[in-house]
């Protein structure tokens, strides 16, 4: 699981702006899965994702929140116009049968 | 949709003693079930799972036991130790490797020296 790679570690941002999350699936995964964890809280699914292709979006925000997992290159987990509650731990686990997850980003709204 | 519910909430027990927590479901169709053990500030690591055509499995010191008819499946540590002192989380999913996990809420297991 050591594989699964996330950058930022850590995200400050203020109100309003954007924020981009990255993260790079194991190699020889296609599966690639968004969690966000609030403080002392478990982990929610947010966002399934394939090469190209998203699976299921279920536990996304209808607003300002998008994902995509480009033919090339990381998933990418987008925030548009941040707001305070955003603040949390974003996980992304990649997965060819059981789920393994990355480090995280913390991410700050001030 | 699935919802997973969790006991107990916190947990401590002497080292050399056993823990165990409990997880119950409520859809029918789930078939996978992982435990994740996540230390504080780190990535939920995958410790332990089992799949719905058996009853019970064991690694080491930790094993999980599955009743699918009562829709409920538990975590067994024995021979605690202070290491194990940590968050652990029990999941659900309908299917191995192809769709998404519904958590638990998490038990903190505390392991008095």
């Amino acid at each position: 699981n050591a594989g699964v790679m996330q950058n930022p570690r850590h995200l400050v941002r203020r109100r309003g702006q954007e924020a981009r999350l990255r993260c790079s699936p194991m190699k020889g995964h296609s599966h690639v899965y968004w969690y966000r964890q609030l403080p002392e809280e478990g982990l929610k699914f947010m966002v399934y994702l394939q090469k190209e292709n998203i699976i299921d979006e279920s536990g996304m925000p209808k607003e300002r929140f998008s994902a995509e997992f480009p033919k090339e290159g990381p998933s990418i987990l987008r925030i548009q116009q941040v707001v305070r509650g955003d603040s949390a731990a974003y996980f992304c686990a990649s997965a060819s049968y059981e789920q393994y997850f990355g480090p995280g980003t913390r991410l700050t709204v001030t | 949709g699935e919802n997973v519910e969790q006991h107990p909430s916190t947990l401590s027990v002497q080292e050399g003693d056993s823990a165990v927590i409990k997880c119950t479901y409520s859809d029918s169709a789930s078939n996978y079930f992982p435990w994740y053990k996540q230390e504080l500030g780190k990535r939920p690591q995958l410790i332990i799972d089992i799949r719905s055509n058996v009853g019970e499995k064991k690694d080491q010191r930790i094993a999980v036991t599955l009743n699918k008819t009562a829709k409920h499946f538990s975590l067994h540590i024995t021979e605690t130790q202070p290491e194990d002192s940590a968050v652990y989380f029990c999941a659900a999913s309908i299917s191995f490797g192809n769709e998404k996990l519904t958590f638990g809420t998490g038990t903190r297991l505390t392991i008095i020296p």
